[in-house]
């Protein structure tokens, strides 16, 4: 398996731009995470999904933040517009829930910059 | 509020010798535990896990205490090798309240282990 994967992996753009994230997650996985890491704020969970469905999105920081999953293997975070605040690592993960277990798989990330 | 705290920043340990990573957490509701690892431009990975009903969980080199009444958990790594060097990442989830798949995160501490 492929794992979860994220595109771009690098991503500059100037205030007031758009940005959209991408992430495919593990091929069967129900469950879809986005996370933002920051210096500050350490990893911090924006929304997650579960079989497709926005189930919180108590963690998107303001309207400017939008993420949809239009089928199971496909998700994307927009920003618009972007601003310097919104640099970070933005990782996207997946899970299989079952019994106990817990365990998120992650993507490599999108470090993205905002000028 | 942080209801998931790594105190230290950062540890430094000699290779061959136990590396201690420490987590605290506020909120008694949790009821499992993990550990992640990551690497710089990669994303985390899953390290090890314990349930609230288990005071300790082994694996290889890795053993994870939790001691419930304090509040509190810890990652012992022995012997520490310099391919262990990353940050660590303890998260808190609540397992059984519903069913929650949401993992809430420390900010991390950096491991680097000297040869």
């Amino acid at each position: 398996d492929a794992g979860v994967i994220q595109s771009p992996r690098h991503e500059v753009t100037e205030m007031g731009q758009e940005v959209t994230l991408r992430c495919k997650p593990i091929s069967g996985h129900n469950s879809l995470f986005w996370y933002r890491q920051t210096m500050m704020r350490g990893l911090e969970l924006l929304i997650y999904f579960n079989n497709n469905v926005p189930i919180d999105d108590s963690g998107m920081p303001e309207d400017r933040f939008s993420a949809k999953m239009p089928n199971a293997s496909f998700s994307t975070l927009k920003i618009q517009p972007s601003e310097p605040r919104d640099s970070a690592v933005y990782f996207c993960a997946s899970s299989l829930l079952t019994g106990w277990s817990n365990e998120q798989f992650f993507g490599p990330g999108t470090r993205l910059t905002v000028l | 509020d942080q209801q998931v705290k790594q105190n230290s920043p950062s540890l430094s340990v000699q290779e061959g010798r136990i590396s201690i990573l420490n987590c605290d957490y506020t909120n008694s509701m949790f009821d499992y535990f993990l550990w992640y690892k990551k690497y710089p431009a990669e994303g985390p990975t899953f390290l090890i896990s314990i349930s609230s009903i288990k005071d300790k969980n082994e694996d290889g080199r890795f053993t994870v205490f939790l001691n419930k009444s304090a509040k509190h958990l810890s990652l012992h790594i022995v012997p520490s090798q310099p391919g262990d060097s990353a940050v660590y990442f303890c998260a808190a989830s609540f397992r059984s309240q519903g069913g929650s798949e949401k993992l809430v995160f420390g900010k991390g501490t950096k491991l680097t282990v000297n040869p």
